[in-house]
């Protein structure tokens, strides 16, 4: 039973390119949750998903950042021209209901040179 | 929004001792506070997690217990291990205006079991 999958577990962008971060949920689950974790900090929500909508995207910046959950395929969660500040370690969460519990992903740890 | 602030931000202890983190929150509608296990470059996992008409919850090692009235909820760890060596993260969610899904976390407490 695999649990959540996210790729690439690296990823090492210079700035001004672009990164595409991918998250498969667990079998079962159709929620997906993207959270930032920046050095010695916790975790930030970032984005809410069920399939093909948003469900809330309050925690991510407006600009250059976006996601989506296709009907099929993961979830990506897109940075493009990213910089310094983006570097950090993205997780993906998954729930099989709204308000059940989060089962995390490895993470992508993106590094911006 | 939420706050959730968390003690210590490190931990050392012998192995065999009891390890305790606390944890407060600001929101009074908070309903579910998990726990989270995180090794140096893994995700987090779940390791217990306890809803806001329990008091108290138990799992062989570890135990969470949680005081509504004060907003405080505790991790308890016994007979600590060196393989509990890793940080843990606590975190919270409301039900204000629905967003019973956006967990808020605590900056993380890294305990050190020493052998």
């Amino acid at each position: 039973n695999a649990g959540v999958m996210q790729n690439p577990r690296h990823l090492v962008r210079r700035r001004g390119q672009e990164a595409r971060l991918r998250c498969s949920p667990m079998k079962g689950h159709s929620h997906v949750y993207w959270y930032r974790q920046l050095p010695e900090e916790g975790l930030k929500f970032m984005v809410y998903l069920q399939k093909e909508n948003i469900i809330d995207e309050s925690g991510m910046p407006k600009e250059r950042f976006s996601a989506e959950f296709p009907k099929e395929g993961p979830s990506i969660l897109r940075i493009q021209q990213v910089v310094r500040g983006d570097s950090a370690a993205y997780f993906c969460a998954s729930s099989p209901g709204q308000g059940d519990t989060q089962y995390f992903g490895p993470g992508t740890r993106l590094t911006v040179l | 929004g939420e706050n959730v602030e968390q003690h210590p931000s490190t931990l050392s202890v012998q192995e065999g001792d009891s390890a305790v983190i606390k944890c407060t929150y600001s929101d009074s509608a908070s309903n579910y506070f998990p726990w989270y296990k995180q090794e140096l470059g893994k995700g987090p996992q779940l390791i217990i997690d306890i809803r806001s008409n329990v008091g108290e919850k138990k799992d062989q090692r570890i135990a969470v217990t949680l005081n509504k009235t004060a907003k405080h909820f505790s991790l308890h760890i016994t007979e600590t291990q060196p393989e509990d060596s890793a940080v843990y993260f606590c975190a919270a969610t409301s039900t204000y205006g629905g967003s019973n899904y956006k967990l808020t976390f605590g900056k993380g407490t890294l305990l050190t079991v020493n052998p």
